[in-house]
């Protein structure tokens, strides 16, 4: 069964740091792209960041570029997003979800993990 | 960049019920748009993908169809399981989701 589970989130104080991790299992880790995307409270989906199966290509949405980190370790089925200056609109679930590798679509989401930023 | 809108934002449903949720962007996106579906407290769910192509497990009540700019998602008859808030995603570039509509009980 293809799995994703989401951990690392909790309460920071703005301006600080948090690092999200995703266990993947039930598939083949390195042969998927893999995205990150939140949902703020009363708000709709947002792509955060994408990254490539061997790591050579990463895409960040602008809102988050510069201070988020998209990164993966293949040998540990494991992706990372490495958060910095934290604001009090990335307080959030985060989902990490995995490309369908047919152009794009995410095909299995994680249960998401609760980022609030917050002093 | 791309602009992304959803129509209608929200709407009341019967079971039974057939509805229609349309998506429509600033510039063509070709075939690059996918949908999701959402329920409260869980996880997105993929529906359908490349326009009009039905994930794997998806009820077939469900369908897709569009191109260029302007895309359409059809639940034939609207079941209790499917109330619940349907985003796009163009996928052209940069992901982008619309911003939703939510089909609740009428």
């Amino acid at each position: 069964e293809v799995q994703l589970v989401e951990s690392g989130g909790g309460l920071v104080q703005p301006g600080g740091s948090l690092r999200l991790s995703c266990a993947a299992s039930g598939f083949s880790f390195s042969r998927h792209s893999m995205n990150w995307v939140r949902r703020a409270p009363g708000k709709g989906l947002e792509w955060v960041a994408y990254i490539s199966g061997r790591s050579d290509t990463k895409y960040y949405a602008d809102s988050v570029k510069g201070r988020f980190t998209i990164s993966r370790d293949n040998a540990k089925n494991s992706l990372y997003l490495q958060m910095n200056s934290l604001r009090d609109e990335d307080t959030a679930v985060y989902y990490c979800a995995r490309d369908g590798n047919r152009g794009g679509d995410s095909d299995c989401w994680g249960q998401g993990t609760l980022v609030t930023v917050s002093s | 960049d791309i602009q992304m809108t959803q129509s209608p934002s929200s709407l009341s449903a019967s079971v039974g019920d057939r509805v229609t949720i349309t998506c429509r962007t600033s510039q063509s996106i070709t075939r690059y748009i996918n949908w999701y579906q959402q329920k409260p407290g869980k996880a997105p769910k993929l529906l359908i993908y490349g326009v009009s192509s039905l994930q794997s497990g998806v009820p077939s009540r469900f369908s897709g169809s569009g191109s260029g700019t302007d895309f359409t998602l059809t639940i034939s008859s609207l079941q209790p399981e499917d109330f619940a808030t349907y985003y796009c995603q163009q996928i052209y570039n940069t992901p982008l989701f619309g911003p939703g509509t939510t089909v609740d009980i009428k």
